[in-house]
């Protein structure tokens, strides 16, 4: 049973470029939650999505960032014309219900 | 406040050693309590849930006081391994909120 998978692992883009980050959750989990984690910080929650639905964007920034989980296919974060403050580890997670599953991350820098 | 504020680190401790880390938390309406473990900055991995009995599993040990909303975690015989950071993580609605972490180095 594969985990939680994340894509690009790290991914390096110039400002005003976009970045797309792709989660695959778990097999049977439905519950997807986008984390970001700046340098030497910890770790703060972007938004928590079902299937087709966004049911938690707080922690969203308000511009450039959104987030999906269609009916096929993984979760998107995508990041529209990046700066250099969006770089960080984005990591995703999935759950049955509770305690969260994580996937390795992708590490997205801003040159 | 914070919703979550752990211990300032870095914990620099010789094997062996007993270390204790402490969390508090501002929402009391939270019901659900973690300990997470960070290596390097790589994905964070569940340690332990954390009861309101308390629990132990081995060498770590979790407290939980509701009434000051005060969470802790020990960690006996400290290893090699047990370098990391250590994330203290309540529930909040929908969401898991995580404390800073705080880092445990463990030398020999």
């Amino acid at each position: 049973n594969a985990g939680v998978m994340q894509n690009p692992r790290h991914l390096v883009r110039r400002r005003g470029q976009e970045a797309r980050l792709r989660c695959s959750p778990m097999k049977g989990h439905s519950h997807v939650y986008w984390y970001r984690q700046l340098p030497e910080e910890g770790l703060k929650f972007m938004v928590y999505l079902q299937k087709e639905n966004i049911i938690d964007e707080s922690g969203m920034p308000k511009e450039r960032f959104s987030a999906e989980f269609p009916k096929e296919g993984p979760s998107i974060l995508r990041i529209q014309q990046v700066v250099r403050g969006d770089s960080a580890a984005y990591f995703c997670a999935s759950s049955p219900d509770g305690e969260l599953f994580f996937g390795e991350g992708s590490r997205l820098t801003v040159l | 406040r914070k919703e979550v504020e752990q211990d300032p680190g870095p914990f620099n401790v010789p094997e062996g050693a007993t270390v204790a880390f402490n969390c508090t938390y501002s929402n009391s309406a939270s019901q659900s309590f973690f300990w997470y473990r960070q290596d390097c900055r790589k994905e964070p991995k569940l340690l332990m849930s954390v009861y309101s009995s308390g629990n132990e599993d081995g060498r770590f040990t979790a407290q939980l006081n509701r009434a000051s909303q005060y969470i802790s975690l020990l960690i006996r015989d400290s290893k090699l391994s047990d370098s990391a950071t250590y994330l203290c993580v309540v529930n909040a609605p929908r969401k898991l909120i995580f404390g800073q972490g705080t880092e445990l180095s463990v030398k020999p």
